[in-house]
């Protein structure tokens, strides 16, 4: 099985700054990685898909990079709506999802 | 908008099973994967089992096998996920979600409101 793993685990950062989450997976998965922002008891929210597509009505500051088995979502300047937990997530296409982690990423 | 909209809060005994139900509405059912995803307190995400319900064939993953059933209804476009032989590990919020791509298990873009399924004695 692939397993998705997130670097950091918690990430403590301020108004403005550029914060960048590594997700890297156990074997090459091409681009087939999607990000979730989720905050407390809210569902999740689809930031990313296919490693670096935006997802419609997703601001711009974030942005989504990689393949194979390296990836990064980037949140260009911070805003006080996204602290938050951040997931990664590979999908296959073919019934198989798995997700990583989790980042949680607080006000410094 | 598509929404999908979950069954409500249930409190369960150990041994006993529990159904959760996922409504589709304003968009179409049939094409588009359902998966379940539960989240325990604290903890993260963990994808369950999923369904296509016009293929009808469900997926589910390894550590879920043999105590959950996926199944659909499209004549009411309705999603299930019965989960069995709970522990009190299962205490969890479960939800639906919906795939972004017809026809294949993608990015999930549609997210039901979750249920809250608490398993004590």
């Amino acid at each position: 099985d692939i397993q998705m793993t997130q670097s950091p685990s918690t990430l403590s950062a301020s108004v403005g700054d550029r914060v960048t989450i590594t997700c890297r997976a156990s074997q090459t998965i091409s681009t087939w990685l999607a990000w979730y922002q989720q905050k407390p008891g809210k569902a999740p929210n689809l930031l990313i898909y296919k490693a670096s597509s935006l997802e419609n009505g997703v601001p711009s500051r974030f942005s989504g990079s990689g393949s194979g088995t390296e990836f990064t979502l980037t949140i260009s300047s911070l805003q006080p709506d996204d602290f938050a937990t951040y997931y990664c997530q590979h999908y296959n296409g073919d019934s198989l999802y798995t997700f990583g982690q989790g980042t949680k990423l607080e006000i410094k | 908008q598509v929404q999908l909209v979950q069954s409500g809060a249930e409190v369960k005994k150990p041994g006993s099973s529990v159904k959760v139900s996922c409504k589709t509405s304003g968009g179409t059912f049939s094409s588009y994967a359902i998966s379940w995803v539960r989240q325990a307190p604290g903890q993260g995400l963990e994808w369950m089992g999923g369904i296509i319900p016009l293929y009808g064939t469900p997926y589910y993953a390894q550590s879920f096998q043999g105590r959950v059933t996926i199944t659909s209804d499209e004549s009411t476009s309705t999603a299930y996920m019965e989960l069995s032989s709970l522990r009190s590990e299962d205490t969890a919020v479960y939800y639906c979600a919906r795939s972004l791509q017809a026809f294949y298990y993608y990015a999930m873009d549609v997210w039901g409101q979750g249920t809250t399924v608490t398993v004590s004695s």
